[in-house]
């Protein structure tokens, strides 16, 4: 059975970096794409981006482009994904995703992580 | 980008009635390669991420019960729950990965009348 676990909530100041991981079992990791969404209190989903496990492969949204870098490492089946410069409407619940097909970047998502707070204050 | 617009924002349904969903892109999301709408549907319950429902607009996923049917083609998307349970309150998502980047309808909340 598929399970994406996340790493536990983060409190950060503007400014700062975090750092969210996402650690996959029960499939080979290396064989789907891992995308990131995310959402603000009470909000919809936004898409941030991809990472092709296997090739170390990305793309982002363009408005995450210059603040967001997603990664992974294929030897504990982990993603991750860092948000640079955070500002206060970076709170959010930050969720990665599995595609549902081997091998498609964009396709619809069959598993997802349990989320992770990240809050943004002073 | 493409832009998914979905009506109405909230509803309220009575037990064992039917609830519709809309959902719209800006523009059209089936591929003429192979004649598929591009289109998942999601429903997100309290404190939960969003679980897959429908996907190609009309299949369901394993396991999803069969009072969940989506139709629709090229920019024009409905999700139909033929009769509501209570376990159907929830937030849902239509979804486009026609191209990126990907993007989601605002949600409907759907509660009980």
């Amino acid at each position: 059975q598929v399970h994406l676990v996340q790493s536990g909530a983060e409190v950060k100041k503007p400014g700062a970096s975090v750092k969210v991981s996402c650690r996959a079992s029960g499939y080979t990791f290396g064989g789907y794409y891992i995308h990131w969404v995310r959402q603000a209190p009470g909000q919809g989903l936004e898409w941030m981006g991809w990472i092709n496990p296997s090739s170390g492969g990305t793309n982002y949204a363009q408005r995450f482009q210059d603040r967001v870098t997603v990664t992974s490492d294929t030897s504990t089946s982990t993603a991750y994904m860092e948000v640079r410069r955070l500002r206060s409407d970076d709170t959010a619940v930050y969720y990665c995703a599995r595609v549902s097909e081997m091998v498609y970047a964009e396709y619809y998502f069959d598993s997802w992580g349990q989320g992770t707070v990240v809050t943004v204050s002073s | 980008d493409i832009v998914m617009t979905q009506s109405p924002d909230s509803l309220a349904v009575s037990l064992g009635e039917r609830a519709t969903i809309n959902c719209k892109s800006s523009q059209s999301v089936l591929s003429s390669s192979n004649n598929k709408n591009y289109l998942a549907w999601y429903h997100q319950k309290p404190g939960q991420p969003p679980k897959l429902l429908i996907y190609w607009a009309s299949t369901r996923e394993s396991g999803v019960p069969d009072r969940f049917s989506g139709s629709g083609s090229g920019t024009d998307f409905t999700l139909t729950i033929s009769s509501l349970q209570a376990e159907d309150v929830a937030v849902y998502y239509c979804q486009q990965f026609y191209n990126i980047p990907l993007t989601f309808g605002g949600g409907t909340k759907v509660e009980i009348k």
